[in-house]
């Protein structure tokens, strides 16, 4: 078990680039979850991942960004024609679900350490 | 909809004296419950978490905190203060069904003085 793994850890990129974030979260873990943190607050649910299925979506996840799992495994998180409102902390988390696990474990989330995007 | 408060963004304690960072949520029923801490330029690492059992949890690095349902709080606390402690801590709930996913609080950053 080495955790969640996050690349790059830090992308500074011009206005209207495309940027894309890679997530690796724990092997056996079927559930993975995408958070966006700015600066002063707490992370904010972006989107979410059973298996290879996305299945919400938060209202903050605009037509620019876009996630896959498309072997239930690795996520990607693209942003396209990148905005400065979309510099923040990017953190990818998982955890197991029920398969295998205590409940008091299941839905315990484990957290990368984020990719940090600067848009300038 | 969930919610999570925490009460005061800043607090600065000495070492050695009792940590007390507060957590207020609201849900319309009772939320699995969970404290992080983050470290500059890291991840969130997990403290500790109620889910459900009894109500007062012990976490790692001397924390705990207890889950008072008539007060719908959840706060954490450490007696003694380490300078190591200093870091930004956040609640988070999550709901007992569906995607599980976090709504966190705006976090309270915690200052250690020698």
């Amino acid at each position: 078990d080495t955790g969640v793994s996050q690349d790059p850890r830090h992308k500074i990129t011009k206005r209207g680039q495309n940027v894309t974030f890679r997530c690796d979260p724990i092997s056996e873990h079927n559930r993975l979850y995408w958070y966006r943190q700015t600066l002063g607050q707490g992370p904010e649910f972006l989107t979410y991942f059973q298996n290879e299925a996305q299945l919400e979506k938060s209202r903050l996840l605009s037509d620019r960004f876009s996630a896959e799992r498309p072997k239930g495994s690795f996520s990607t998180l693209e942003i396209q024609r990148t905005e400065q409102g979309d510099s923040a902390m990017y953190l990818c988390a998982s955890s197991s679900g029920l398969q295998g696990s205590k409940l008091s474990e299941a839905y315990e989330q484990y957290f990368g350490p984020g990719t940090r995007l600067t848009v300038t | 909809a969930q919610s999570v408060t925490q009460l005061g963004s800043h607090v600065s304690v000495s070492e050695g004296a009792l940590v007390l960072l507060r957590c207020n949520y609201s849900s319309s029923v009772p939320p699995y419950l969970f404290w992080y801490v983050q470290y500059p330029n890291q991840g969130l690492q997990l403290l500790l978490k109620y889910t459900t059992g009894a109500t007062l949890v012990k976490g790692i690095n001397g924390f705990e905190a207890e889950f008072k349902k008539s007060e719908t709080s959840f706060h954490l606390t450490k007696p003694s203060a380490h300078m190591s402690d200093a870091a930004e801590y956040f609640c988070a709930v999550s709901g007992r069904s569906g995607t599980y996913k976090y709504i966190f609080g705006t976090g309270t950053r915690l200052k250690v003085l020698a």
